[in-house]
């Protein structure tokens, strides 16, 4: 297995733009996070999945997010409209989430630029 | 709510020296902590978990629950462990990690 896929890996965008990041999360496991991560804050988890079904995403911003889980070899994180402080690295992740199996796998994460 | 507290943002030592990394947590239960490592341009990987009680790379880290603490030691530290660090919280029943700001580990020649 190639491990959770992102992309792209570096998105450039003028403000106002929409945005749309990809997540491949590694086959057979049940749990998606999308996690952003700045300098000031770390790393924040902005939305959970389960089983393809949005659990927790109480850390989403704001309404300019959205993400979504069609299937469960895929997930998207949406930005619309996309703003400056917007700006930062973010990481899918996926694991089995059963039993001690508690690891989550990381993608290379996608860095978001808005100008 | 659990929260992860990595007070140190930067820790700067030189090569051979002890390494100490913080980690303190506040969740009345019984959690499930880890390490996770950030090599430059490399995905984020697990580093080691108290349940397994295994040194990695020559860490190790103890779980105290009377001080809330999960601090990442290695007696001699190495160029190579230069890197991001994130203490993680997984709180019972949940599959959520928690992760800390992060502490970038330096360790000069």
């Amino acid at each position: 297995d190639a491990g959770v896929i992102q992309s792209p890996r570096h998105e450039v965008t003028e403000m106002g733009q929409e945005v749309t990041l990809r997540c491949k999360p590694i086959s057979g496991h049940n749990s998606l996070f999308w996690y952003r991560q700045t300098m000031m804050r770390g790393l924040e988890l902005l939305i959970y999945f389960n089983n393809n079904v949005p659990i927790d995403d109480s850390g989403m911003p704001e309404d300019r997010f959205s993400a979504k889980m069609p299937n469960a070899s895929f997930s998207t994180l949406k930005i619309q409209p996309s703003e400056p402080r917007d700006s930062a690295v973010y990481f899918c992740a996926s694991s089995l989430a059963q039993g001690t199996n508690t690891e989550a796998f990381f993608g290379q994460g996608t860095r978001l630029t808005v100008v | 709510a659990q929260r992860v507290t990595q007070p140190e943002k930067l820790l700067s030592v030189f090569k051979g020296a002890p390494v100490e990394l913080k980690c303190n947590y506040s969740y009345s239960g019984s959690p499930e902590l880890f390490w996770y490592v950030q090599y430059s341009r490399q995905r984020l990987q697990l580093l080691l978990r108290h349940i397994s009680r295994e040194s990695i790379k020559g860490f190790t880290a103890d779980l105290n629950k009377g001080e809330t603490s999960f601090h990442l030691k290695k007696p001699f530290a190495q160029e190579e462990d230069s890197a991001m660090y994130y203490c993680a919280l997984i709180t019972g029943g949940s599959y959520i990690p928690t992760f800390g700001r992060g502490t970038s580990l330096i360790v000069h020649p």
